[in-house]
Formats: C-alpha cells, structure tokens, sequence
C-alpha cells in the first residue's frame, strides 16, 4: 500500500526566507508524486507533478520539489517565501499502474511572518 | 464555468438525514472521485468510479454510498448522516491516460447537526 507522510504539520517562516515543506512517501511500484495548495475557503490546486522525468520539478509560483529515490522523499522548496504562500499544503503519492488513486499526506499549513 | 461543479457549497443537516452531494464535470474524464477532507487528516477517499459501471470502495466508504449517473455526473449520498460525518468534501477527475493529477471541484462543506 501507498502511503505519505508531511514532517510538520504547521511552518512558519519569515518572508523573504526559504520555504521547505518535508514530504516522504512509501509505494510498491514506481511512484508518481504530487504537490497541491490549497488557499482558504478554496479547492486543491495542482502546484507540481513528479512523473518519471526530470527529478528536479518546477511548478508554479516559483516552488520546485526533487525526487530523491533513495531518500523516498519530494520535498517542496522555494527560495523566497511571498506572503501570498499563506496556505496549506497536500504531498500525494500514486501509482503509475492499476488503480491510479492518490493518497495524501496529512497537510502542512505554511505561515509567513511579515 | 468551472470544469468540475460541486453542489451544495455549504449545507447544514440534521442527524439521520439522508443528504446527496451533486458533482459535475466538462472535463471528459472517465474517472471521478469523492474525498473528504479532516484538519490534521489530510484527504481520504471515500469511493471512485473509473466509468458508469464500475464503482469501487474507497478506505471510508461506511456510511456512504454514490451514484454514477453519467461519464459527467458523480453523486455522493450520506443515507442517515451522523455529527462525525462533518467536513469539507471534494469530487476530483482525472484522465486514465496522462495521469496529470486530479482536477478538483471547489468543495462542499457539510455540517451534521
């Protein structure tokens, strides 16, 4: 069974400061790996897709996330934290095969001190 | 319009109701979704359908159950809502072949009273 696990379920940084989000995942099969926002009172936005390309991933908003096989880890970064980053963050994991559901973390909620 | 339409946005009930959520979408994805989302719990899957004849379980599915009425229109149904059944509901899409991820609607929030 597929699983993920975000390290830290509330972050806070200053802005201007580097953003990291810690998000480690566990997968049979070669996994595809995701990074959704979501802003109050709004849906889940897709920020990032991890799928068997590139290992370093660039999404919107200026994050990027790096698939570490090894590690079993997709942290997000970003080098500068905006106040506009204020929101919760969801890591998900699915395989590329069968049933194709993604299963996610618990969520972090990203704080920004002005 | 939004590619994935979910009705109500918000809906207060009363325990032992039966109460339907209504998702819609103009994606033309076969495969559609409902999740639920707790704080600290993140989203877990309540059940999903990959075309109008096939429904599967999700790791929550008591006390729910849906209806694929068309490749478009996904329903969920809670047949006697309970107080634990409170929290923001997702339907999602997704197409078989890319595998892009999940387009989600904006959201039910339900309260079971």
């Amino acid at each position: 069974a597929q699983s993920v696990t975000q390290l830290g379920s509330h972050v806070s940084v200053s802005e201007g400061a580097l953003v990291l989000l810690r998000c480690n995942y566990s997968s049979s099969v070669p996994p595809y790996l995701f990074w959704y926002v979501q802003y109050p009172n709004q849906g889940l936005q897709l920020l990032l897709k991890y799928t068997s390309a590139a290992t370093l991933v660039k999404g919107i908003n200026g994050f990027e996330a790096e698939f570490k096989k090894s590690e079993t880890s997709f942290h997000l970064t970003k080098p500068s934290a905006h106040m506009s980053d204020a929101a919760e963050y969801f890591c998900a994991v699915s395989d590329i095969q069968g049933a194709q559901k993604l299963v996610f973390g618990q969520g972090t909620r990203l704080t920004i001190n002005p | 319009d939004a590619d994935v339409t979910q009705t109500p946005r918000n809906r207060i009930t009363k325990t032992g109701k039966r109460i339907m959520l209504e998702c819609s979408q103009t994606k033309g994805h076969d495969r559609m979704y409902w999740y639920r989302q707790d704080p600290g719990l993140g989203l877990r899957l309540i059940y999903y359908s990959f075309d109008v004849k096939d429904i599967n379980k999700g790791e929550i599915s008591d006390g729910y159950s849906v209806s694929r009425q068309a490749q478009a229109k996904f329903s969920l149904s809670l047949e006697s809502a309970i107080p634990n059944q409170t929290a923001l509901y997702f339907c999602a899409t997704s197409d078989f072949d890319r595998n892009y991820g999940y387009t989600f609607g904006s959201g039910t929030r339900l309260t079971v009273v």
